[in-house]
């Protein structure tokens, strides 16, 4: 089936680094790839959708210079988080998607802590 | 606007049978999907509709009805590892993945 790999899986880290998140799709070819924050007991909640070579689009609220994502081939994203600080503490996910209409498929998360 | 109706949670007892109700208001549809969240761990795919009528996989069968903008989730022989939350989430004229706020089911022995 298909598999989507997301690395690191734990990042703790202090207030005003940069992290940057890997997204894989290991054996399909992603030509749309998803980012998703999820707080503690709360719904999924898109951020952003990235299309391979072209500029992601971002959710409502969402600061595009505080996130970057980089789609730069079909089987990687990347999510940079600029700066962050203890509010941006959550868990990440990436999943993504090979043909139209198909299942997103999601990578394992990444958990961000901010001290 | 675009709508995913589905109860926020449920008890099932282990070896019995639930259905997992949804119901969806979109632009346009392309099909539904269901996924299993277990708590701290990323969602996985489980099912996709995009024809009216019930498709069965194993102890999971899922139904759609376009007519009615309604899926259930049926899931037979509950197992303690059953317990999760299930996300139900429509596939707009778009493309765009329109998401409930998922299911958590409770399994009691």
């Amino acid at each position: 089936g298909a598999v989507v790999s997301q690395h690191p899986s734990w990042v703790i880290c202090k207030s005003g680094t940069s992290v940057k998140i890997e997204c894989r799709s290991l054996d399909f070819q992603a030509t749309t790839m998803f980012w998703y924050r999820q707080f503690p007991k709360q719904s999924l909640m898109l951020m952003a959708t990235s299309n391979e070579g072209s500029k992601a689009t971002y959710e409502q609220g969402v600061e595009k210079d505080k996130f970057l994502i980089n789609h730069a081939s079909l089987t990687l994203s990347t999510l940079t988080v600029t700066s962050a600080h203890p509010e941006d503490s959550s868990f990440y996910i990436c999943s993504a998607r090979g043909r139209i209409p198909g299942p997103q498929h999601f990578g394992d998360g990444t958990r961000l802590s901010i001290l | 606007g675009q709508n995913i109706d589905q109860p926020t949670e449920m008890t099932a007892t282990e070896g019995a049978i639930v259905q997992i109700n949804c119901t969806y208001q979109t632009s346009g549809f392309n099909g539904l999907f269901w996924y299993q969240q277990h708590a701290g761990e990323a969602p996985t795919f489980l099912s996709y509709n995009v024809l009216d009528g019930l498709e069965e996989k194993g102890r999971f069968s899922s139904f759609l009805s376009r007519s009615k903008g309604y899926s259930y989730l049926l899931l037979k022989e509950l197992q303690m590892k059953d317990s999760a939350s299930y996300l139900c989430a429509a596939l707009d004229s778009n493309y765009q993945l329109i998401w409930g706020a998922g299911t958590k089911l409770i399994i009691k022995p």
